[in-house]
């Protein structure tokens, strides 16, 4: 059973648009959200985080939004640049768990 | 960037063969981890460690060890290969913890990616 949950396994949207991937959780013990993005043949790399105690994180190009209630986060990425064509992971973890329970990833293509 | 490298980044091997991945980092992190990322499922934790000597099991730890005899080294060993276990493992890194308190931020190695005829 998926606690954490990508369910567009891919998404193509126009360069300059906004993208929008998203991510759905179930375990309500999780109290932080990070995404990464990973580039083939290329360890993924960090992104961008949240805590449950936020709705809201920004980092430039970047935001996240979790909505704790709906047990829902997304990341936007305002405007979309072709470098941000990667696949996204949502992670999650819970108090004094080291585990990060992972996502399966959504495959961003920007379009030119 | 934290520097955190993996060998080999391509194996292939037959069933019921030992095999060790190897994972070195010079940052001086504390904590280290190896994932398995296969389709459909993300990253999957196998096996992590919060100190030299000091490893506990991830959420698909069977059929797998590890050790870790200095910090900056920590070994994958899969002590008889089976076709289940091909797939591309992920070597990462971090200063603190990944649960809450902690930053959790990993970096990881570019992956090993392992086939098992």
């Amino acid at each position: 059973d998926q606690q954490v949950k990508q369910n567009s396994p891919s998404l193509s949207v126009q360069e300059g648009r906004i993208s929008i991937l998203n991510c759905d959780y179930t375990n309500s013990m999780f109290d932080y959200f990070l995404w990464y993005k990973k580039y083939p043949a290329e360890g993924p790399t960090f992104l961008i985080s949240i805590s449950s105690i936020k709705d809201k994180n920004e980092d430039g190009r970047f935001t996240v939004f979790l909505n704790k209630s709906a047990k829902h986060l997304s990341l936007h990425i305002v405007p979309s640049q072709p470098g941000d064509s990667a696949v996204y992971f949502c992670a999650a973890s819970a108090r004094s768990n080291y585990q990060l329970i992972w996502g399966a990833g959504t495959k961003l293509i920007i379009k030119p | 960037d934290a520097g955190i490298t993996q060998s080999p980044r391509h194996k292939v091997t037959e069933t019921g063969t030992p095999v060790t991945l190897r994972c070195h980092q010079t940052e001086n992190h504390r904590y280290m981890y190896w994932y398995r990322q296969d389709p459909g499922h993300g990253l999957r934790l196998i096996h992590y460690s919060y100190g030299v000597k000091d490893t506990d099991k991830g959420e698909v730890s069977d059929g797998y060890s590890v050790s870790r005899s200095k910090t900056e080294d920590f070994l994958l060993t899969l002590e008889s290969a089976t076709s289940s276990q091909t797939s591309v493992y992920f070597c990462a890194s971090s200063g603190h913890g990944t649960g809450s308190g902690g930053t959790g931020e990993l970096f990881f190695g570019e992956g090993s990616r392992l086939t098992v005829l």
